[in-house]
């Protein structure tokens, strides 16, 4: 059973390029959340998507971010004109129910 | 506001004594609490789910507590090994749950031989 898989590992952009974070969950999850950490700080919660549906994007800034989670293929995190300040590791996630399972994650930097 | 508070400064303890983190939180009330395992430059690893009705858990050297009263979690590492050395996050559902979890900042654990 493979576990979460993202991809990229690592990304890196230029200031004012899209990044596009991919993640593919576990066999037989269909809720998928979305998580940002910085250096010394915790997980930050940013979107929970089921198929085709965000059920709760509280966590996400309002501008350049998006996510989507299609009926078929991987969720796609998208950040478009990232800024130095977008630099964090991104961390994708699965659920059967109670507890997530996580990616290793994409750790992406803003040059 | 909903917060959850670990000890941010790193624990130190010798190898084979027992590793004690908390997790405190305020102004909600879970219906149960997890704890996750990070090393660097990887994705948080489940380790043990606790509900509001259980005081207790254990997993092989691992125990969990949880006081509703202190709205507190204990989270204990028996005979703990250098391989022990990780990031210890805890985990609530906020109120009013939709499915995610709130982390709180993690304690990171260092076992020396």
């Amino acid at each position: 059973n493979a576990g979460v898989m993202q991809n990229p590992r690592h990304l890196v952009r230029r200031r004012g390029q899209e990044a596009r974070l991919r993640c593919s969950p576990m066999k037989g999850h269909s809720h998928v959340y979305w998580y940002r950490q910085l250096p010394e700080e915790g997980l930050k919660f940013m979107v929970y998507l089921q198929k085709e549906n965000i059920i709760d994007e509280s966590g996400m800034p309002k501008e350049r971010f998006s996510a989507e989670f299609p009926k078929e293929g991987p969720s796609i995190l998208r950040i478009q004109q990232v800024v130095r300040g977008d630099s964090a590791a991104y961390f994708c996630a699965s659920s059967p129910g109670d507890l997530l399972f996580f990616g290793s994650g994409t750790q992406l930097s803003v040059l | 506001s909903q917060k959850i508070e670990q000890n941010s400064e790193a624990l130190n303890i010798q190898e084979g004594k027992t590793a004690t983190l908390t997790c405190n939180y305020t102004n909600y009330s879970p219906a149960y609490l997890q704890w996750y395992r990070q090393d660097p430059g990887r994705g948080p690893v489940f380790l043990l789910l606790i509900r509001e009705n259980e005081k207790e858990k254990r997993k092989e050297r691992l125990k969990v507590t949880f006081d509703t009263t202190l709205k507190q979690s204990l989270f204990h590492i028996t005979a703990s090994q250098p391989a022990d050395s990780a990031t210890y996050l805890c985990a609530l559902p906020p109120s009013g749950n939709t499915g995610k979890l709130i982390f709180g900042q993690g304690t990171t654990l260092q076992v020396k031989p």
